[in-house]
């Protein structure tokens, strides 16, 4: 399957710790997205890039949250001091580029942060 | 700015019914419309898009939805459902802005059908 991989599927953690998360897009994609998703509500953007240029980063996202995605490649999302808040579905999508218009986003199956 | 609307938090059907789920829009352009589903513990998986042209559009596992741009409403529809279209379903809009690629999503829909 060459779907997106997203690792690890649960994170368990404890409040104030940092954690990780990793994205591996299909290979052709050129466009990487991160959103993140609570119970009874839908996907909500935080950040997309395309290739390694990090395009937009939603308002919404607190300075504890940082992305990056070296060489055009995978992604990772690290989220620092974290927060009861914080808990959610972590989900990675990603794209090719067809002209103007998005090709759909192809949606990893996410990672589950709990924040004890 | 760009929002999506879901009115109906829950849908229930019976197998062999029509199914609708509703989805209404709103944009500063023209919008892209897409229509997602979700099952439990996993990714959004995509169905169908509408982008220009005919406003009917055919996706898969036999949904299609309408574009209808004066009502500003992309509604999904089956003609007969599947206890198997259970899920979580999802309405997601961008616009025409140049270089702006994010979806906004609905807050989503929960289909029931029942045997």
């Amino acid at each position: 399957d060459t779907g997106v991989s997203q690792n690890p599927r649960h994170k368990i953690t404890k409040r104030g710790q940092n954690v990780t998360f990793r994205c591996d897009p299909i290979s052709e994609h050129n466009r990487l997205y991160w959103y993140r998703q609570t119970l009874g509500q839908g996907p909500e953007f935080l950040t997309y890039f395309q290739n390694e240029a990090q395009l937009e980063k939603s308002r919404l996202l607190s300075d504890r949250f940082s992305a990056e995605r070296p060489k055009g490649s995978f992604s990772t999302l690290e989220i620092q001091r974290t927060e009861q808040g914080d808990s959610a579905m972590y989900l990675c999508a990603s794209s090719s580029f067809e002209s103007r218009i998005n090709s759909p986003l192809h949606f990893g199956n996410g990672t589950r942060l709990t924040v004890t | 700015a760009q929002s999506v609307a879901q009115p109906e938090d829950q849908v229930n059907v019976a197998e062999g019914n029509p199914l609708t789920v509703k989805c209404t829009y709103s944009v500063s352009g023209n919008p892209y419309l897409f229509w997602y589903v979700q099952y439990p513990n996993r990714g959004l998986q995509f169905l169908l898009k509408y982008i220009t042209g005919d406003n009917l559009v055919k996706g898969s596992y036999g949904f299609e939805a309408e574009f209808n741009k004066s009502q500003t409403s992309f509604h999904l529809k089956k003609p007969s459902a599947l206890v198997s279209d259970s899920a979580l379903y999802f309405c997601a809009v961008r616009d025409d802005t140049p270089y702006d690629y994010k979806l906004s999503f609905g807050a989503g829909t929960t289909v029931t059908v029942r045997a």
